[in-house]
């Protein structure tokens, strides 16, 4: 079956750090990628997506692109805010599976002043 | 646009006791999904909803159960409650998805934390 697999954290980075968060997955098809991010006591953000190969989801200064080569989508971000602090998910949809989404484990970051 | 509302967002209940949770979703979101978060499996899928009818359904055991009503409201329900059950239950609302290839934005809940002593 589909899965995600990330890094684990936590992640400690001091800030203007740069960040990166590897992401592989595997799964049939072309399915759609997405990184989410969850703030402390609050639910899942959509960050970014992208939904076919050699996409670039880019937001708040976070990037990643797809990669169906190496089955990769790698989050990175050039200068982290202590306001970057959060958990965040890398998560898959297959194309054809309506509104199933299966996530990483998640990978924690702290981000320190 | 008021968010994705999930009540309660806290229930504490006793091993052998079901439990209903609710979440209304953003106006005009016809699918509801349902999540469950736990520190050992992270989240995993539960199941989906759209028209009042379940469309996908996650690796859960039969006790994990859920409808949408005709205003896409929707409510889970598990019963005869193990300790496992623990957890953090988002739901999250969208737009139907479109077709193959596409795919339309879930905004999340805040989540309902459920505790099972």
């Amino acid at each position: 079956g589909d899965s995600v697999t990330q890094m684990e954290g936590p992640v400690t980075l001091s800030e203007e750090a740069f960040l990166t968060i590897n992401c592989t997955y595997t799964a049939t098809g072309y399915p759609s990628l997405f990184w989410y991010v969850q703030y402390p006591g609050e639910g899942l953000q959509l960050l970014l997506k992208a939904t076919k190969a050699d996409d670039k989801g880019s937001n708040k200064g976070f990037e990643a692109t797809y990669r169906k080569e190496t089955t990769s989508f790698h989050l990175e971000k050039g200068s982290v805010q202590v306001s970057d602090s959060a958990v965040y998910f890398c998560a898959l949809s297959p194309s054809a599976a309506g509104n199933k989404l299966t996530f990483g484990g998640g990978t924690r970051v702290l981000v320190k002043p | 646009k008021a968010g994705v509302t999930q009540t309660p967002r806290y229930l504490i209940k006793t091993r052998g006791q079901q439990v209903t949770l609710s979440c209304s979703p953003i106006s005009g979101h016809r699918s509801v999904s349902w999540y469950q978060q736990t520190p050992g499996q992270g989240l995993q899928f539960l199941f989906e909803y759209f028209s009042e009818t379940q469309r996908n359904k996650g690796n859960f055991p039969g006790r994990f159960s859920g409808r949408q009503f005709s205003n896409s409201r929707s409510e889970m329900n598990v019963s005869t409650l193990e300790l496992g059950d623990s957890a953090l239950y988002l739901c999250a609302s969208s737009l139907p998805h479109g077709g193959v290839s596409s795919y339309n934005e879930q905004f999340f809940g805040p989540g309902t934390r459920l505790t099972v002593l």
